[in-house]
Parts: structure tokens; C-alpha cells; sequence
């Protein structure tokens, strides 16, 4: 599976857009980019996860570059609620998730 | 609610007890997995199972035991344990399908202390 790169912490304010960066230079291409995140001490939360198209849904958008060599996680208006460790995990076919450390994203009032 | 329960929330052990924790889910996902998480560390795959099958275990020390009687409960029995056994563990399920596409949904996890 494909490492990734990402911050170690990102600040937001509440309401504006949250735009969380991922690195996967190495990933090939059946590899799927997958995104989770963590409240404290809560099981980690799924949020979305694309292959080569960009993906939406009522949680997120990712962005996946046409080289595929890295993507973005958007939260679109960032609550408080948000605050989390963001999860960005390369996984091809019957692997099992892999997760790094992830990228703390604070959101302030 | 992401449909994935476990029980205990929070256990408190000593070293020479025997306790096992206990994972249900409500999904209809077919296959099931342990993950551990100490303080400051990512989280770490002990077990998998497939289909009811375990199809891969992380050489994780055998004072840890899965059981899968069926493909909605998932069971670790803790014999032994150390205090570095500490942490907070996590059950998943997800729906395993041709493509690889396998989304996990994760319950809320028990918080062990092993005094």
C-alpha cells in the first residue's frame, strides 16, 4: 500500500473551509485513497474515499490529483465538532487499512 | 451509531484475570477486525476475519485470543495481560467485496487498564 504524507496539525476557523492535504506519490493505480477521522478517545469515523475521479458526499469532498500523486480532504464549512485527527490511507485490494499518524485539525470559534 | 457495538466501554483487570471483550455488528458486513491503540500511537491491526475466517493475525502475543462464532459477533479474550496492554481497543467491520472497495465502520472501542 502507498505511504502518506501529511501535516502533522492544521488550524481552522468555524465556518470557513477546511482543506486537509495528503501525499501519496508512491500510490498505484489500483490503489484506493480512503479518509477517516478520530474524535478523542472515539473509534475513528469514515468519511469518504475515491480511486481516480473526484468524490462528494454529505460529509466531505476529496480531490484527487490527475497524477494521483496526492489529494485533499474538504470540509466545506468547519464546525467545532470537527475537531479530529484526519486519517489519509492509500489501501488496494484486500488489504487491510493502514494508519499513520494523521493530521490534527483544530477548529476555533 | 455507526451499527458496530462494544462491550465493555471501560474494564479495569489485573495481571492474573481472565476477561473478554465483545463486538457486535449491525450491518450485515462479512468480515470483522481487532485494532489496538496506545497512547500517542496509531492504531495497530491484531486480527481479521473474512467470511468468519481469521486471515491474518500481526504477530500479536498469544495472551490475546479472537473468536468469531459468526460473522455479526466478534469476541478477544484477554488472559495475562501486562501493563502495557493499556489501551484502547477497537472493533471494525466492513463489507469485503471484488475491487477492493472496503469502507470500515468502527465501534467506540473498550477502554482496558491492566493494573
Amino acid at each position: 500500500d502507498a505511504k502518506t504524507t501529511q501535516p502533522t496539525s492544521m488550524d481552522c476557523a468555524e465556518g470557513r473551509a477546511a482543506n486537509l492535504p495528503c501525499n501519496h506519490s508512491t500510490i498505484s493505480g489500483n490503489e484506493y485513497v480512503y479518509w477517516y477521522r478520530q474524535i478523542h478517545s472515539q473509534g475513528p469515523q469514515y468519511i469518504i474515499h475515491g480511486l481516480k475521479n473526484n468524490e462528494t458526499n454529505e460529509m466531505a469532498s476529496l480531490i484527487i490529483t490527475e497524477d494521483r500523486k496526492s489529494s485533499t480532504l474538504i470540509l466545506p464549512h468547519a464546525t467545532l465538532r470537527d475537531t479530529a485527527v484526519y486519517y489519509c490511507i492509500g489501501r488496494s485490494g484486500y488489504s487491510t487499512l493502514t494508519f499513520g499518524k494523521g493530521t490534527m485539525l483544530l477548529v476555533s470559534p | 451509531e455507526t451499527g458496530v457495538t462494544q462491550t465493555p466501554r471501560h474494564l479495569v483487570m489485573g495481571m492474573t484475570n481472565k476477561k473478554s471483550l465483545k463486538c457486535e455488528q449491525h450491518l450485515g458486513h462479512n468480515a470483522m477486525y481487532w485494532y489496538k491503540q496506545s497512547a500517542k500511537k496509531p492504531l495497530e491491526l491484531m486480527f481479521v476475519y473474512s467470511l468468519e475466517e481469521r486471515v491474518e493475525n500481526n504477530s500479536v502475543p498469544s495472551r490475546f485470543s479472537p473468536e468469531c462464532p459468526n460473522s455479526s459477533h466478534l469476541f478477544l479474550h484477554l488472559h495475562t495481560l501486562q501493563p502495557e496492554d493499556s489501551a484502547l481497543y477497537l472493533c471494525a467491520s466492513s463489507q469485503a467485496r471484488m475491487g477492493g472497495e472496503n469502507e470500515q465502520f468502527f465501534g467506540p472501542g473498550t477502554r482496558l487498564t491492566v493494573l
